[in-house]
């Protein structure tokens, strides 16, 4: 069983949707939880951060951490064409100079 | 702009031939990371450097290697690549025990292709 856990997809929506991601992870020692997003063909940039359990809104962005049930979501509101990237979630135990556990990640296709 | 920059872009190198892909950046970030990325996998880490301490992960072949002559370059050294190497190669960097130390900054990727 993979540490990490995210569906491969593709996701395909129509633009102004809500996009829905979400993660499952095994190790309960996870505390620091991110999203990168990863264009085709370039290097994965950071979306959301959150520190153990809660929501965390930024924009067009919810991302949400629930630690008891080991569960990561990230939400898109008004999806754009732009937003088509493959999402990756990512978790780590401590806050720096540690690694980053991926998820596979989720292609999304937002269509116009 | 402070970057993270990867060259080159595109590798072709033949089975068993050394191969040398590098990485620099212009953020003054003391911690410089190497990951592989299979084809719609995750990205894997193969090791990192804080400063010039070097960490080996534990499932890391031997046949990868890594130089981190001073903090703006750091080099991955594929000592005989095979088929199964294959990959995007990811540097990523993070400035340990600053503001956002948990934010790893990427660069584009290396793409090897074995023939």
């Amino acid at each position: 069983q993979k540490e990490v856990e995210q569906d491969p997809g593709p996701l395909s929506v129509p633009e102004g949707a809500i996009v829905s991601l979400n993660c499952t992870y095994s190790n309960s020692a996870f505390q620091y939880f991110m999203w990168y997003r990863q264009y085709s063909r370039k290097g994965p940039e950071l979306l959301m951060y959150t520190y153990s359990s809660g929501n965390k809104e930024d924009g067009r962005f919810t991302a949400q951490v629930d630690k008891s049930s080991k569960y990561i979501s990230l939400f898109i509101r008004d999806s754009q064409p732009s937003d088509s990237a493959t999402y990756l979630c990512a978790m780590s135990v401590k806050a720096a100079g540690n690694k980053l556990t991926f998820g596979g990640g989720t292609r999304v296709l937002v269509k116009p | 702009d402070a970057m993270v920059i990867q060259n080159p872009r595109y590798q072709v190198t033949q089975f068993g031939k050394p191969v040398t892909l590098s990485c620099s950046q212009t953020l003054n970030h003391n911690v410089m990371y190497w990951y592989q990325q299979k084809s719609s996998q995750a990205p894997k880490l193969l090791f990192h450097y804080y400063d010039k301490d070097f960490n080996n992960e534990a499932d890391t072949p031997d046949n990868f290697q890594s130089r981190r002559p001073n903090t703006s370059f750091c080099f991955l050294d594929i000592r005989s690549p095979g088929l199964g190497d294959a990959a995007m190669y990811l540097c990523a960097t993070s400035r340990y025990g600053g503001p956002n130390s948990y934010e790893q900054y990427f660069g584009p990727g290396t793409r090897l292709t074995v023939t």
